[in-house]
């Protein structure tokens, strides 16, 4: 696509629930990166895919966080039983093969817990 | 690893105003350096990036960014500044395949 397709752009659930966060990043961007922005805060690294593998997943938060992605293409962020420390937004972002080209980003997914 | 520090949490400059944001990097070599911006509700923006080559670097909306290794700096600076560059700005800079970011410094415009 011409951008970085997120969905849903808002999302309100209950504390307890499972919610699932959707990327669609640029197509023949190998890379994709998910980041968390909590309100007034700065951008919190969360996970790196390469392909469909993720070398590195040391921004989870906990267990209850995971991702997956599938080819060079979409990818999911579940967040099982929801916190309300949980509530924030949520940015993907995709780059041709590394980070060193830059990212672009999605428009992100407001994730309100309440 | 790798990091970038931005100083400053929040400047306000008056619109025609010039304005320059600090960035500060921590490398022994050259770094990979982005300057991002959100404006209220959007996604992040790329203003900007150095891999090497010419120290001063053209961006998008007028803005423009130095590189000095001597002060281990990446300075983002516009001439003149319009009521539409209220926003927040982040630095960053590529740490193991990623990029990590600044806390970020909000720019307030005032008329």
């Amino acid at each position: 696509g011409a951008g970085v397709s997120q969905s849903p752009s808002n999302k309100v659930t209950e504390k307890g629930k499972d919610v699932e966060l959707r990327c669609d990043p640029i197509s023949g961007h190998t890379a994709l990166y998910w980041y968390r922005q909590r309100l007034g805060q700065g951008l919190e690294f969360l996970i790196y895919f390469q392909g469909n593998s993720a070398p590195d997943k040391s921004g989870l938060p906990s267990d209850r966080f995971s991702a997956e992605r599938t080819g060079e293409s979409v990818s999911t962020l579940t967040i099982q039983r929801t916190q309300q420390e949980d509530s924030a937004v949520y940015l993907c972002a995709s780059s041709p093969r590394t980070a060193n080209y830059g990212y672009t980003f999605g428009s992100g997914t407001r994730l309100t817990v309440v | 690893a790798q990091s970038v520090t931005q100083p400053d949490i929040h400047i306000t400059v008056s619109e025609g105003a010039s304005l320059e944001l600090r960035c500060n990097y921590s490398y022994g070599a050259t770094p990979y350096l982005f300057w991002y911006v959100q404006s209220p509700g959007q996604g992040l923006q790329l203003l900007l990036k150095y891999f090497s080559g010419d120290t001063l670097v053209q961006g998008i909306k007028g803005f423009e960014a130095e590189f000095k290794r001597s002060q281990s700096s990446f300075n983002l600076r516009k001439p003149s500044v319009h009521w539409s560059d209220a926003a927040e700005y982040f630095c960053a800079v590529v740490n193991d395949y990623k990029l990590s970011f600044g806390a970020g410094t909000t720019v307030t415009v005032r008329a």
